[in-house]
Protein backbone atom coordinates (compact mmCIF):
# COMPACT_ATOMS: atom_id res chain seq x y z
CA UNK A 1 0.00 0.00 0.00
CA UNK A 2 1.77 3.32 -0.90
CA UNK A 3 2.59 5.72 1.70
CA UNK A 4 1.28 9.30 1.94
CA UNK A 5 2.91 11.35 -0.70
CA UNK A 6 3.35 15.21 -0.74
CA UNK A 7 4.80 17.00 -3.39
CA UNK A 8 6.98 18.91 -4.44
CA UNK A 9 9.40 18.15 -2.03
CA UNK A 10 11.30 21.08 -1.90
CA UNK A 11 10.27 24.92 -2.60
CA UNK A 12 12.02 28.01 -2.92
CA UNK A 13 9.80 31.40 -2.68
CA UNK A 14 10.43 35.01 -1.96
CA UNK A 15 8.48 37.34 0.29
CA UNK A 16 4.85 38.27 -0.34
CA UNK A 17 4.35 35.14 -2.82
CA UNK A 18 1.98 32.52 -2.51
CA UNK A 19 2.36 29.07 -2.63
CA UNK A 20 0.38 25.47 -3.15
CA UNK A 21 1.34 22.16 -1.39
CA UNK A 22 -0.07 19.01 -2.33
CA UNK A 23 -0.79 16.20 -0.22
CA UNK A 24 -2.34 12.29 -1.39
CA UNK A 25 -3.37 10.45 1.75
CA UNK A 26 -2.99 6.52 2.01
CA UNK A 27 -5.66 4.84 0.02
CA UNK A 28 -9.04 4.64 2.10
CA UNK A 29 -8.07 7.37 4.64
CA UNK A 30 -10.59 10.36 4.48
CA UNK A 31 -9.08 12.38 7.05
CA UNK A 32 -6.06 14.18 6.30
CA UNK A 33 -3.98 16.84 8.45
CA UNK A 34 -1.28 19.41 8.35
CA UNK A 35 1.53 20.27 10.54
CA UNK A 36 4.29 22.80 10.53
CA UNK A 37 7.26 21.66 11.66
CA UNK A 38 9.93 24.10 12.12
CA UNK A 39 13.28 23.75 14.97
CA UNK A 40 11.93 26.80 17.03
CA UNK A 41 8.27 25.92 17.34
CA UNK A 42 8.61 22.45 16.49
CA UNK A 43 5.40 19.85 15.01
CA UNK A 44 2.44 22.85 15.32
CA UNK A 45 -0.91 21.82 13.62
CA UNK A 46 -2.84 23.59 11.20
CA UNK A 47 -6.14 22.06 10.54
CA UNK A 48 -7.79 18.67 9.68
CA UNK A 49 -10.13 17.96 6.53
CA UNK A 50 -12.44 15.26 6.46
CA UNK A 51 -14.92 14.42 3.10
CA UNK A 52 -13.99 17.58 2.22
CA UNK A 53 -14.66 19.59 5.23
CA UNK A 54 -12.06 21.41 7.69
CA UNK A 55 -13.60 20.13 11.33
CA UNK A 56 -10.24 21.30 12.77
CA UNK A 57 -8.12 24.51 12.89
CA UNK A 58 -4.92 25.05 14.86
CA UNK A 59 -3.52 28.62 15.86
CA UNK A 60 -2.20 30.03 12.31
CA UNK A 61 -3.47 33.14 10.77
CA UNK A 62 -5.69 33.47 7.97
CA UNK A 63 -2.69 33.34 5.15
CA UNK A 64 -3.15 29.49 5.68
CA UNK A 65 -5.75 27.76 4.17
CA UNK A 66 -6.51 24.18 2.67
CA UNK A 67 -9.09 21.92 1.15
CA UNK A 68 -9.67 18.34 -0.13
CA UNK A 69 -11.27 16.90 -3.21
CA UNK A 70 -14.01 14.29 -3.23
CA UNK A 71 -10.96 11.71 -3.30
CA UNK A 72 -9.50 12.93 -0.51
CA UNK A 73 -6.34 14.61 -1.64
CA UNK A 74 -5.86 17.64 0.02
CA UNK A 75 -3.77 21.11 -1.05
CA UNK A 76 -2.44 23.78 2.01
CA UNK A 77 -1.89 27.33 0.10
CA UNK A 78 -0.35 29.83 1.90
CA UNK A 79 -0.66 33.34 0.57
CA UNK A 80 2.07 36.48 1.31
CA UNK A 81 4.74 34.74 2.23
CA UNK A 82 7.04 36.09 5.28
CA UNK A 83 10.26 34.76 5.94
CA UNK A 84 8.97 33.23 9.28
CA UNK A 85 6.82 30.68 7.11
CA UNK A 86 10.15 29.10 6.16
CA UNK A 87 9.23 25.53 7.32
CA UNK A 88 8.80 21.85 6.60
CA UNK A 89 5.33 20.80 6.36
CA UNK A 90 3.51 17.91 6.83
CA UNK A 91 0.54 15.81 5.73
CA UNK A 92 -0.23 13.23 7.50
CA UNK A 93 -3.83 10.81 7.15
CA UNK A 94 -5.96 8.83 8.98
CA UNK A 95 -8.78 6.13 8.43
CA UNK A 96 -11.58 8.48 10.28
CA UNK A 97 -10.44 10.29 13.58
CA UNK A 98 -6.79 11.25 14.08
CA UNK A 99 -7.79 11.20 17.53
CA UNK A 100 -7.32 7.56 18.36
CA UNK A 101 -5.84 6.31 15.02
CA UNK A 102 -2.52 6.42 13.59
CA UNK A 103 -2.07 9.55 11.47
CA UNK A 104 0.71 8.54 8.61
CA UNK A 105 2.85 10.93 8.07
CA UNK A 106 4.13 11.74 4.76
CA UNK A 107 7.78 12.97 3.89
CA UNK A 108 7.24 16.80 3.91
CA UNK A 109 7.79 19.57 1.75
CA UNK A 110 10.51 21.90 2.43
CA UNK A 111 9.57 25.11 2.26
CA UNK A 112 12.37 28.17 2.21
CA UNK A 113 11.55 31.82 1.74
CA UNK A 114 14.20 34.19 0.00
CA UNK B 1 1.20 27.75 25.60
CA UNK B 2 3.31 24.80 25.88
CA UNK B 3 0.82 22.12 26.79
CA UNK B 4 3.16 19.20 26.36
CA UNK B 5 6.84 19.27 28.16
CA UNK B 6 9.42 16.72 26.54
CA UNK B 7 12.89 15.94 28.28
CA UNK B 8 15.47 16.05 27.68
CA UNK B 9 16.23 17.20 24.61
CA UNK B 10 19.23 15.61 23.79
CA UNK B 11 20.24 11.76 24.97
CA UNK B 12 23.12 9.95 24.38
CA UNK B 13 23.15 6.07 24.74
CA UNK B 14 25.33 3.36 24.75
CA UNK B 15 24.56 0.52 22.59
CA UNK B 16 22.76 -2.16 24.39
CA UNK B 17 21.67 0.44 27.27
CA UNK B 18 17.85 1.78 28.40
CA UNK B 19 16.78 4.76 27.31
CA UNK B 20 14.43 7.06 28.63
CA UNK B 21 12.22 9.96 27.25
CA UNK B 22 9.58 11.92 29.97
CA UNK B 23 6.65 13.90 28.72
CA UNK B 24 4.41 15.81 31.10
CA UNK B 25 1.11 17.19 29.68
CA UNK B 26 -1.33 20.50 31.54
CA UNK B 27 -4.59 19.47 29.97
CA UNK B 28 -5.98 16.86 31.84
CA UNK B 29 -8.70 16.37 28.66
CA UNK B 30 -5.87 14.69 26.73
CA UNK B 31 -6.93 10.83 26.75
CA UNK B 32 -4.66 10.05 23.74
CA UNK B 33 -0.94 9.84 24.47
CA UNK B 34 1.50 8.70 21.12
CA UNK B 35 5.05 8.32 20.51
CA UNK B 36 6.65 9.30 16.87
CA UNK B 37 9.73 8.25 15.61
CA UNK B 38 11.76 10.95 13.26
CA UNK B 39 14.49 10.53 10.45
CA UNK B 40 16.20 13.12 9.04
CA UNK B 41 14.45 13.72 5.58
CA UNK B 42 11.43 11.49 7.00
CA UNK B 43 8.56 12.68 8.36
CA UNK B 44 7.45 11.13 11.99
CA UNK B 45 6.45 7.19 11.95
CA UNK B 46 4.11 5.75 14.88
CA UNK B 47 5.99 3.85 17.58
CA UNK B 48 3.34 3.19 19.85
CA UNK B 49 0.26 4.69 21.65
CA UNK B 50 -1.33 4.45 25.08
CA UNK B 51 -5.20 5.57 26.50
CA UNK B 52 -5.38 6.46 30.16
CA UNK B 53 -6.88 3.56 31.10
CA UNK B 54 -3.49 1.25 31.39
CA UNK B 55 -0.73 2.18 32.71
CA UNK B 56 2.09 0.88 30.47
CA UNK B 57 1.99 -0.78 27.25
CA UNK B 58 4.85 -2.65 25.54
CA UNK B 59 5.83 -3.46 21.98
CA UNK B 60 9.09 -5.23 21.21
CA UNK B 61 11.81 -3.12 22.90
CA UNK B 62 9.55 -0.09 23.29
CA UNK B 63 7.65 0.78 26.97
CA UNK B 64 5.13 3.55 27.30
CA UNK B 65 4.46 3.89 30.74
CA UNK B 66 1.79 6.62 31.82
CA UNK B 67 1.34 8.12 35.35
CA UNK B 68 -2.63 9.97 34.75
CA UNK B 69 -2.31 11.71 38.87
CA UNK B 70 1.03 13.38 38.07
CA UNK B 71 0.22 13.60 34.16
CA UNK B 72 3.04 12.16 32.73
CA UNK B 73 4.32 9.51 30.43
CA UNK B 74 7.77 8.50 29.14
CA UNK B 75 8.97 6.19 26.53
CA UNK B 76 11.54 3.39 27.26
CA UNK B 77 13.59 2.06 24.57
CA UNK B 78 15.26 -1.44 25.82
CA UNK B 79 18.68 -2.41 24.83
CA UNK B 80 19.27 0.23 22.76
CA UNK B 81 20.45 0.02 19.06
CA UNK B 82 22.03 2.71 16.74
CA UNK B 83 19.49 2.41 14.42
CA UNK B 84 17.38 3.59 17.10
CA UNK B 85 19.04 6.84 16.59
CA UNK B 86 16.20 9.68 15.50
CA UNK B 87 14.41 11.75 16.66
CA UNK B 88 11.40 11.62 19.25
CA UNK B 89 8.36 13.07 19.74
CA UNK B 90 5.59 12.40 22.26
CA UNK B 91 2.14 13.88 21.52
CA UNK B 92 -1.53 14.12 23.18
CA UNK B 93 -5.12 14.65 22.08
CA UNK B 94 -8.68 13.81 23.15
CA UNK B 95 -11.74 13.48 21.42
CA UNK B 96 -13.25 16.85 20.40
CA UNK B 97 -10.35 19.16 20.42
CA UNK B 98 -9.80 21.04 18.05
CA UNK B 99 -5.65 21.25 18.04
CA UNK B 100 -5.00 17.66 16.66
CA UNK B 101 -1.93 16.13 18.14
CA UNK B 102 0.11 18.27 20.19
CA UNK B 103 3.58 17.44 20.58
CA UNK B 104 6.11 17.79 22.65
CA UNK B 105 9.26 19.68 21.36
CA UNK B 106 11.29 16.18 20.80
CA UNK B 107 14.13 13.94 21.70
CA UNK B 108 17.52 13.50 19.84
CA UNK B 109 18.43 9.72 20.79
CA UNK B 110 22.07 9.38 19.68
CA UNK B 111 22.96 5.43 20.32
CA UNK B 112 26.74 5.23 20.44
CA UNK B 113 28.23 1.32 19.23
Amino acid sequence: KAGVTQTPRYLIKTRGQQVTLSCSPISGHRSVSWYQQTPGQGLQFLFEYFSETQRNKGNFPGRFSGRQFSNSRSEMNVSTLELGDSALYLCASSLDSPVYQPQHFGDGTRLSIL
Amino acid sequence: QQQVKQSPQSLIVQKGGISIINCAYENTAFDYFPWYQQFPGKGPALLIAIRPDVSEKKEGRFTISFNKSAKQFSLHIMDSQPGDSATYFCAASYLGGADGLTFGKGTHLIIQP
